[in-house]
């Protein structure tokens, strides 16, 4: 089956610093990757969709400024917290889809605590 | 805009008892259904999907579920409940007609198995 990794699976930053988040497909090329953010016994809230060679798009409500994301292969997206705050730590999760494969595979996820 | 409700926050049931999660949703035209799991700190795995055809399903670990249009509804079911199956679970929703990408999830149902 299709996988998905996510790379660091735990993070721990002190205020003010950025944190990078690297989410790969092993086996397939995703021509779709999606970032979301999930709140402690929360369900998953889409923060953006990422197109391999250009800008990702952002859901309302999400600073693009402060979620920096970059697809620039077909098996690499990353999500850069810029200047993180207490506030953003968070778990994170990727997801991919390759083509009009109609099924998202998710990464195991990222877990960001800012001190 | 879509919505997927899942009224059960917590479910226990005793290993080897049948389960049932409810998932209704809101949706205009015919959705993509899905359902995953996550384990606790873990990504998301694909359990079933539905887009159109027969509208019971089958999917992977024993699960199934049933599209009911009239209802808005796709319950989760599982005759026989394993200890392994403690977990989130999740129904989400995409739009019909494409990839599987912009998904809203549902708040999550945590299952809880005893022994």
């Amino acid at each position: 089956g299709a996988v998905v990794s996510q790379h660091p699976s735990w993070v721990i930053c002190k205020s003010g610093t950025s944190v990078k988040i690297e989410c790969r497909s092993l086996d397939f090329q995703a021509t779709t990757m999606f970032w979301y953010r999930q709140f402690p016994k929360q369900s998953l809230m889409l923060m953006a969709t990422s197109n391999e060679g250009s800008k990702a798009t952002y859901e309302q409500g999400v600073e693009k400024d402060k979620f920096l994301i970059n697809h620039a292969s077909l098996t690499l997206s990353t999500l850069t917290v810029t200047s993180a705050h207490p506030e953003d730590s968070s778990f994170y999760i990727c997801s991919a889809i390759s083509g009009r494969v109609e099924t998202q595979y998710f990464g195991p996820g990222t877990r960001l605590l800012v001190l | 805009a879509q919505s997927v409700t899942q009224p059960d926050i917590h479910i226990t049931v005793s290993e080897g008892a049948s389960l049932e999660l409810r998932c209704n949703y809101s949706y205009g035209a015919t959705p993509y259904l899905f359902w995953y799991v996550q384990s606790p700190g873990q990504g998301l795995q694909l359990l079933l999907k539905y887009f159109s055809g027969d509208t019971l399903v089958q999917g992977i670990k024993g699960f199934e579920a049933e599209f009911k249009r009239s209802q808005s509804s796709f319950n989760l079911r599982k005759p026989s409940v394993h200890w392994s199956d403690a977990a989130e679970y999740f129904c989400a929703v995409g739009p019909s007609g494409g990839t599987a990408s912009k998904l809203t999830f549902g708040t999550g149902t945590r299952l809880q198995v005893t022994l």
